[in-house]
């Protein structure tokens, strides 16, 4: 069965570092590969995805992944954090055959001044 | 587009009571999802519907809970009778499959039982 893990529950980093957020997915066939951000007390909303177009993948906010079939990783980068980007995000994949999306566990980003 | 719209945003019930929560999908959108979250277990799928059609609801934790989707733009999940386990904040998403995947959440239902 599919799974997800994201390395980290949280991750520190100072205002105006590198942001890089850990996913790796267990699966044979490349699969769809999301990220999600989940502000406080707001819903999910998606960040970026890889449907087997590009496999470097630019989203909202500056942020960017890179699909690596070798090493089944999906990690989320930005070049540089803002304290608004403090939330919470969500790796997710689906098989192709499939809609249904199989979550990680969540990594808190906290941003310090 | 409103996006997905749930209501109530905040609902605080006592124990044994029934609580509806309901979802209204973005139009077009044939995927239906009901999502529970808490600290404890974090995000947990409850429920989805394909054409208003009931697909998998082995998330659904007890019988007490129960979900209808009566036409494409109406979704309801119900718990009866509620406990204070029940306490977590209820997601609904909805998906176009031929959209290129990825899900729209709505903002959520906080629901307290006390």
């Amino acid at each position: 069965a599919q799974s997800v893990t994201q390395l980290g529950s949280h991750v520190s980093v100072s205002e105006g570092a590198l942001v890089l957020l850990r996913c790796n997915y267990s699966s044979s066939v490349p699969p769809y590969l999301f990220w999600y951000v989940q502000y406080p007390n707001q819903g999910l909303q998606l960040l970026l995805k890889y449907t087997s177009a590009a496999t470097l993948v630019k989203g909202i906010n500056g942020f960017e992944a890179e699909f690596k079939k070798s090493e089944t990783s999906f990690h989320l980068t930005k070049p540089s954090a803002h304290m608004s980007d403090a939330a919470e995000y969500f790796c997710a994949v689906s098989e192709r055959s499939n809609y249904q999306l199989i979550w990680g566990a969540g990594t808190k980003l906290i941003i310090k001044p | 587009d409103a996006g997905v719209i749930q209501s109530p945003r905040h609902e605080v019930t006592e124990m044994g009571q029934e609580v509806t929560l309901r979802c209204k999908p973005i139009s077009g959108h044939d995927y239906l999802f009901w999502y529970r979250q808490t600290m404890m277990r974090g995000l947990e799928l409850l429920i989805y519907f394909n054409n208003n059609v009931p697909i998998d609801d082995s998330g659904m934790p007890e019988d007490r809970f129960s979900a209808k989707m009566p036409n494409a733009s109406f979704s309801t999940l119900k718990i009866q009778p509620s406990e204070p386990r029940d306490s977590a904040v209820y997601f609904c998403a909805s998906g176009d499959r031929r959209a290129n995947y990825g899900y729209t959440f709505g903002s959520g239902t906080r629901l307290t039982v006390v």
